[in-house]
């Protein structure tokens, strides 16, 4: 079955400017978590959403946000972007119901200049 | 609050020689564990997971170990190989009480195994 893909895979961008990021889950999956990778920090936990319904928050700003549709894709937003927000934004799907393993896409990296 | 924690960012070890991963818990309400491996430019991939009422799962050249009462888990490669070196990240679970599941990461380890 297809994995959880992500778009686009690089993103250049300026600060102050806004960005959308995208991630469609594995087939049957109603759980969509976003990650913040950068180094030495691990995988900072953004929020999950789960049938359209955001279910859990990280400790980010409001300038992050997120939704998820009715297929189950979920977007990312990020606005008024800062230097500092460059990174690998990675999500993960998983069925969301259950202690099962989640599934990574590939990521956007992200440079804000 | 890092809820877990990878404390060794770095483990070098010899081909053919086990590797041993370690991460703490603090949230004594984690019920599910799962390893990570990732490489550059890719997003992680499961390796394996371990529910807490068991102490131990093993697949193939991987072992999960479980202390609760430690709040500790390692990861043991069994030989290991030049294709494991990756950062390898632990994570952890819980059904909370809105029955939800939320998985927490580790800063994750950086293994090289030398050839």
């Amino acid at each position: 079955k297809a994995g959880v893909t992500q778009t686009p895979r690089y993103l250049i961008k300026t600060r102050g400017q806004q960005v959308t990021l995208s991630c469609s889950p594995i087939s049957g999956h109603r759980s969509v978590s976003w990650y913040q990778q950068t180094p030495g920090q691990g995988l900072q936990f953004l929020f999950e959403y789960f049938s359209e319904t955001q279910r859990n928050k990280g400790n980010f700003p409001g300038r992050f946000s997120g939704r998820q549709f009715s297929n189950s894709r979920s977007e990312m937003n990020v606005s008024t972007l800062e230097l500092g927000d460059s990174a690998l934004y990675l999500c993960a799907s998983s069925f969301g119901n259950m202690n099962t393993e989640a599934f990574f896409g590939q990521g956007t990296r992200l440079t804000v200049v | 609050d890092q809820q877990v924690k990878q404390n060794s960012p770095s483990l070098s070890v010899q081909e053919g020689r086990i590797s041993i991963l370690n991460c703490d818990y603090t949230n004594s309400m984690f019920d599910y564990f799962l390893w990570y491996k990732k490489y550059p430019a890719e997003g992680p991939t499961f390796l394996i997971s371990i529910s807490s009422i068991k102490d131990k799962n093993e697949d193939g050249r991987f072992t999960v170990f479980l202390n609760k009462s430690a709040k500790h888990l390692s990861l043991h490669i069994v030989p290991s190989q030049p294709g494991d070196s990756a950062v390898y990240f632990c994570a952890a679970s819980t059904n909370n009480d809105s029955g939800t599941y939320k998985y927490i990461f580790g800063t994750g380890t950086r293994l090289k195994v030398l050839a």
